[in-house]
């Protein structure tokens, strides 16, 4: 049974980077039957899809967010990352790590970390 | 992108009654929709994929249905623990967007 777990800052200031890690186990960031995902929720609104990693390293990000995203892998310590640049006050949400499988074309997130509350202000 | 639609956003319901809540899509998805339900506090669980198959795990009382642009998400026989919030996803085109949710009281 895979688990993800979110690590990383509560507390953001405006304009800074926001950098958070999903720690995997159970399973490997190097299986090719999956992708990886980091997925947001603004307090009191809907699910927003930021971005996936595969185990080749490609990658491919919500274009609302592209310009201020980078999402990364390290196999070594089945960690993937998430970096969000020049945040501001609409960035503050629980930021969820997921797992994106997909299957005869469909894809769903089948498992999901417990979610960390990211909060911006000075 | 392609914008998710849900309704009614609020739904009241007692123990055992069967509930429907739709979900439209701003074009055609084909079966490409997820239906997931989170609670207070906790992250999105799966339902129903690909629109009518049951997630593994998942009770039976939960049914899925539609294609291209219109879906439903049934629930009979409602139990207490059906509390909770519902969301669906389309995957037929990224970015990947869910629908606003529908939250779910039973009396």
């Amino acid at each position: 049974q895979v688990q993800l777990q979110e690590s990383g800052p509560g507390l953001v200031r405006p304009s800074e980077t926001l950098s958070l890690s999903c720690t995997v186990s159970g399973g490997s960031l190097s299986d090719s039957n999956y992708y990886w995902a980091w997925i947001r929720q603004p307090p009191g609104k809907g699910l927003e899809w930021i971005g996936n990693v595969y185990y080749t390293g490609s990658t491919y990000y919500n274009p609302s967010l592209k310009s201020r995203v980078t999402i990364s892998m390290d196999t070594s310590t089945n960690q993937f990352s998430l970096r969000l640049s020049s945040v501001t006050a609409a960035d503050t949400a629980v930021y969820y790590c997921a797992r994106l499988f997909p299957t005869s074309g469909w894809y769903y997130f089948d498992s999901w970390g417990q979610g960390l509350q990211v909060t911006v202000s000075s | 992108d392609i914008q998710m639609t849900q309704s009614p956003s609020f739904l009241s319901a007692s123990v055992g009654d069967r509930v429907t809540i739709t979900c439209r899509a701003s074009q055609s998805i084909s079966r490409y929709l997820t239906w997931y339900q989170q609670k207070p506090g906790k992250a999105p669980k799966v339902l129903i994929f690909g629109a009518s198959s049951l997630q593994g795990g998942v009770p039976s009382r939960f049914r899925g249905g539609g294609s291209g642009t219109d879906f439903t998400l049934t629930i009979s026989g409602l139990q207490p623990e059906d509390s909770a919030t519902y969301y669906c996803q389309q995957s037929d085109t990224t970015p990947y967007t869910f629908g606003r949710g529908t939250k779910l009281e039973i009396k």
